[in-house]
Formats: structure tokens, sequence, C-alpha cells
């Protein structure tokens, strides 16, 4: 089936720390790949995404590359800030198809100290 | 992106009430919802999927008579816990996608239940 594997959490950085947060995933086929953040106390925003292989998807100074050779989507940033702090999903879908859904690893936390 | 509006935010109620939570899509039209129910340091529990005028496709383990989905419009979306117990205090939160797009979700804020 199709899974997503995250690193397990908590991480904990300090401020200006370069962050990279580990994604694998099993497909049977070729999905795109999404991170989602959510901070506290709120639903889930789409932080960047890719669609096929070698797309990097960036935002927020995030950056995550698609790589099929050896089916991973990593998130980094070179400096993460305090407002960072979040819990960040990775997840994929295989196909477009109005009623699949994401499938989404467990979630790592990252919690940035000043 | 799309914004996609959950009401309520957070819901406090008794042991056998029901409580309805709403999914708004407010400049789109969902006529796929997701509605997932995220428990504690866990990841989201896909719970149901609902197309606009059809009824909901439960996930294996969701109990259909006790959380009840309805889709009426392409721009609301239901969720009821009927008759709540403790063990239904979750974080539940919707998602919706428009007919035309690749593959993206947009969610709603999440609504925390808390039943005593």
């Amino acid at each position: 089936g199709n899974s997503v594997t995250q690193m397990e959490g908590p991480v904990t950085l300090s401020e200006e720390a370069f962050l990279t947060i580990n994604c694998t995933y099993t497909a049977t086929g070729y999905p795109s790949l999404f991170w989602y953040v959510q901070y506290p106390g709120e639903g889930l925003q789409l932080l960047l995404k890719a669609t096929k292989a070698d797309d990097k998807g960036s935002n927020k100074g995030f950056e995550a590359t698609y790589r099929k050779e050896t089916t991973s989507f990593h998130l980094e940033k070179g400096s993460v800030q305090v407002s960072d702090s979040a819990v960040y999903f990775c997840a994929l879908i295989l196909a477009y198809s109005g009623n699949t859904p994401l499938v989404f690893g467990k979630g790592t936390r990252l919690s940035v100290i000043a | 992106g799309a914004v996609v509006s959950q009401h309520p935010s957070r819901v406090i109620c008794k042991s056998g009430t029901s409580v309805k939570i709403e999914c708004r899509s407010l400049d789109f039209q969902a006529t796929t919802m997701f509605w997932y129910r995220q428990f504690p340091k866990q990841s989201l529990m896909l719970m149901a999927t609902s197309n606009e005028g059809s009824k909901a496709t439960y996930e294996q383990g969701v109990e259909k008579d006790k959380f009840l989905i309805n889709h009426a419009s392409l721009t609301l979306s239901t969720l009821t816990v009927a008759s709540a117990h403790p063990e239904d205090s979750s974080f539940y939160i919707c998602s919706g996608r428009e007919r035309t797009n690749t593959g993206e979700l947009f969610f709603g804020e999440g609504s925390r239940l808390t039943v005593l």
C-alpha cells in the first residue's frame, strides 16, 4: 500500500539552526508529495509541494526535493526561527481523482528555542 | 490558497449530547470533503469521504451511526457526533477539494471536542 514515514520527534533546535526532517514514502505509482504544517491549536496549512521527480517545493525558507531514486522528500530550512515551532506532516497523494485522500505521515513536532 | 472555515473551534459538552461541526469552503466549491480525526501526538486518521449530494464513504472502523456526515451543498459539509461520549473527545479537521486541482486539500482550522 501507500504510506509515508517521517522521523520521530520531537525535534528541538536553537534559533538559527539548520533543520532537516526526513520523509520517505512507499507508493504503487508516482505520487505528488506535500508538506503540511500545523501550528499549536490550529488546522493544517500547506507548506510546500512537488508533483514530479526532481521538483523542488519551497516556501517561507523551507525546501524539499522530490527524490524518486531514494523515495524521499526531506524538509529543510537553513535557519529556523521560534515561530517555526509546529508539527510538520509529510503527505502523498497517488492520483488526482476527487475521492483520493492524502496519506499522512505521523508528524514531527519541532520546537525552536531562543 | 483557498479558505475552509470550520466551526466551532472548541466545544465542550456533556456525555450523551450530540454535537454538530460545520465546514464551509468560502471561495471555492468543494466537490469532495474529507473528515479527519487527530488523536494527541498522532497523525490524522481519515474518517470519511463525502461527495456533494451523495452519502459519505466511511473508513473501516468508523461508526457511521455515530459520526453522521452530510454534504448537502458544494460549500457546506457537517459532521454530527451523535450521543457523544468521553472517548469521542478529539480534534476533528475537515478538508475540501474542488473539482479541478492537483491533489491539494484545503483544511479547516479544526474543532476540538471535549466530552465530559
